[in-house]
């Protein structure tokens, strides 16, 4: 067990381009979440898998952003035309039919 | 209102001392409640997590939850210079296992 894996872990990105994130969730695990976290606040969640099925999203997630489970096992997310007030730490979090959600290290994001 | 709120903290407490942190939550069908321990610049990792109205302990660490004064806390027994952290409470709201995070409480522990 690796635990949750996200890449890349930083990323600098002029405003305007598009960034992906990707996550590999513990083995096994049928749930993953992605969540956004800035400077002094808790995560907000943004949107959920059951295996390959995206079953909520956040108002947060606006139509920049998507996300996608394809194979049930890694995800992606992907932010459109990118803007300042997307910088964040993106977390991937992963779980197994169970209460417990273990997050990945997080990917930073900084737009300039 | 905010879903779930926590003092911002700094909370300081001497080395060796108890740490009690505190955090209240808005929902009435809020099942399930976890206590997640973030460092600065790391992602939240998480402690411990309560269902039952109570007490739960773990090691030097006690959850405790109140439904009916939608209340729950953590207590830190033997607070520990490495415990400094921003402590992050978070509720699970509905079957999906979403959580809700509040702002997190900063803890200090003076050696």
């Amino acid at each position: 067990d690796t635990g949750v894996s996200q890449d890349p872990r930083h990323k600098i990105t002029k405003r305007g381009q598009n960034v992906t994130f990707r996550c590999d969730p513990i083995s096994e695990h049928n749930r993953l979440y992605w969540y956004r976290q800035t400077l002094g606040q808790g995560p907000e969640f943004l949107t959920y898998f059951q295996n390959e099925a995206q079953l909520e999203k956040s108002r947060l997630l606006s139509d920049r952003f998507s996300a996608e489970r394809p194979k049930g096992s890694f995800s992606t997310l992907e932010i459109q035309r990118t803007e300042q007030g997307d910088s964040a730490m993106y977390l991937c979090a992963s779980s197994m039919d169970s209460i417990a959600i273990y997050f990945g290290e997080g990917s930073w994001l900084t737009v300039v | 209102q905010k879903e779930v709120e926590q003092n911002s903290g700094p909370l300081s407490v001497p080395e060796g001392a108890i740490a009690s942190l505190n955090c209240t939550y808005s929902d009435r069908g809020s099942q399930s409640f976890f206590w997640y321990r973030q460092y600065s610049g790391k992602s939240p990792e998480l402690i411990m997590f309560i269902y039952s109205n109570g007490d739960k302990e773990d090691g030097r660490f006690t959850a405790q939850l109140n439904k009916a004064s939608q209340y729950v806390s953590l207590l830190i027994r033997d607070s520990q210079p490495s415990d400094s952290a921003t402590y992050l409470c978070a509720v699970n709201v509905d079957s999906s296992y979403k959580l809700i995070f509040g702002s997190g409480t900063r803890l200090l522990v003076r050696p």
